[in-house]
């Protein structure tokens, strides 16, 4: 079964600052990977996914995250943190044999920015 | 515009009483999965559905039930048997039932709170 450790449960961030969430999955191959955004009281955005290819992808709102193989992770980067960035944020990952399309969610790392 | 519909967004109950939360979807998807959320324990998979009249049992199935006699609506019970029903309860579905063309699409939620 697969799983996600997201190590950091909050950061805080300055205006205008990088950002890098990590997350750390345990697979016995390689799965589809996602990053959600979740504000306050809402459901969940995706702001990118990794099926397979280029190891670099980009989403939305500025977001990307790389895929390392060797060190199973798949950490989300912003070169420049907006405070509308302040949020919670979920890595998961999916099974690529049987199992569907079920997402095992890490417990989430949240976003403060400081003005 | 197509969408998830969670209600009720905030709703409570008594202990003893059971509870059900609509999910309704008008984006043609086949699958639906209801996730409940706590806080530092990220959405763990309650049940899921991928054809109507068809589901199956997630993580963390005991003290809910669910029907799928529609394509488009999948509910929620919560149930007295539920020993600790207090959460955020997120509705999603997808195209299909696996990967990488199963996108998950969440609703905005349901809160309940048991009294």
């Amino acid at each position: 079964a697969q799983s996600v450790t997201q190590p950091d449960i909050h950061i805080t961030v300055s205006e205008g600052a990088s950002l890098e969430l990590r997350c750390n999955y345990s697979y016995g191959a390689t799965p589809y990977l996602f990053w959600y955004v979740q504000s306050p009281g809402q459901g969940l955005q995706l702001l990118l996914k990794y099926f397979s290819g280029d190891t670099l992808v980009q989403g939305i709102k500025g977001f990307e995250a790389e895929f390392k193989r060797s060190q199973s992770s798949f950490n989300l980067r912003k070169p420049s943190v907006h405070w509308s960035d302040a949020a919670e944020y979920f890595c998961a990952v999916a099974g690529r044999r049987g199992g569907g399309n079920k997402l095992t969610f890490g417990t989430g790392t949240q976003l403060k920015v400081e003005l | 515009d197509g969408g998830i519909t969670q209600s009720p967004k905030y709703l409570f109950r008594k202990e003893g009483q059971n509870v059900t939360l609509s999910c309704e979807q008008n984006l043609n998807h086949d699958a639906m999965y209801w996730y409940r959320q706590d806080p530092g324990q990220g959405l763990r998979l309650i049940y899921y559905s991928q054809i109507v009249n068809d589901f199956q049992k997630g993580d963390i199935a005991e003290g809910y039930s669910v029907s799928r006699e529609k394509k488009e609506s999948f509910p929620l019970t919560v149930t007295s048997a539920q020993k600790n029903p207090t959460a955020f309860y997120l509705c999603a579905s997808s195209s299909r039932d696996r990967f990488p063309t199963g996108e998950l699409f969440f609703g905005e939620g349901s809160r309940l709170t048991v009294l």
